[in-house]
């Protein structure tokens, strides 16, 4: 069975920083691209970056770009965000998601989704 | 404001056809497919629709979807009150360099 586990979200000052992580199971991690994807408190939802499998293609939303990074490890089956310089505006929950396949995250769906971590950024 | 346009809510009797509409531009809905995202209260999403009219399995088949040039829809026909959620349309744009949702549309079965 697929699944999608994220964990390392919290309540962090602005300005502070949070890494979150993904893990996956059930598939073949290496071979497909994965993605993160916000949705803030009564809001819709926000892409926010995406990863294709070997790392080759890396994309941010405008609205996270230089202040969020995303990796992967794939001998852990792992998917990371690092959020750095964080602001009120990024409280949401986050998840986690697969694409179809493993090239460029542009040309495929997202077909399983986590089930979120949540994000509260507050002094 | 998203760069995909969706109307904020919708609603239907049991039974009763609906449709969703996402409207969008030439670099995204025109150029690409677009996926259908389903949230149900409480929920992740999940996807209803992908490559503009393909269900997954496990969809029923009261859920349909079609696209024409910047703009997609989707149908839901013979409407049941688990179908009460939040809609969302998805496709890739070329002008942002990344995945753009519309606003959602929060669906009411009366």
């Amino acid at each position: 069975e697929v699944q999608l586990v994220e964990s390392g979200g919290g309540l962090v000052q602005p300005g502070g920083s949070l890494r979150l992580s993904c893990a996956a199971s059930g598939f073949t991690f290496s071979s497909i691209a994965m993605t993160w994807v916000r949705q803030g408190p009564g809001k819709g939802l926000e892409w926010v970056s995406g990863m294709s499998g070997n790392g080759d293609f890396i994309y941010y939303a405008d609205s996270v770009k230089g202040r969020f990074t995303v990796s992967r490890d794939n001998s852990k089956n792992t998917l990371y965000l690092q959020m750095n310089s964080l602001r009120a505006e990024d409280t949401a929950v986050y998840y986690c998601a697969k694409f179809r396949g493993g090239g460029s995250p542009k040309y495929y769906h997202m077909d399983v989704w986590g089930k979120g971590t949540t994000v509260t950024v507050s002094s | 404001q998203s760069a995909l346009t969706q109307p904020p809510s919708s609603s239907g009797t049991p039974g009763q056809r609906v449709t969703v509409s996402c409207s969008g531009s030439s670099s995204n809905i025109g150029s690409y497919t677009v996926n259908w995202y389903q949230q149900l209260p409480g929920a992740a999403p999940k996807v209803l629709i992908y490559s503009n009219d393909q269900r997954p399995s496990g969809v029923p088949d009261r859920f349909s979807g079609s696209k024409s040039g910047t703009s997609a829809s989707l149908a839901i026909s013979g409407l049941q009150s688990e179908d009460e959620a939040d809609y969302y349309c998805a496709s890739w744009d070329d002008s942002l360099n990344g995945w753009v949702f519309g606003g959602g549309t929060k669906l009411t079965v009366l």
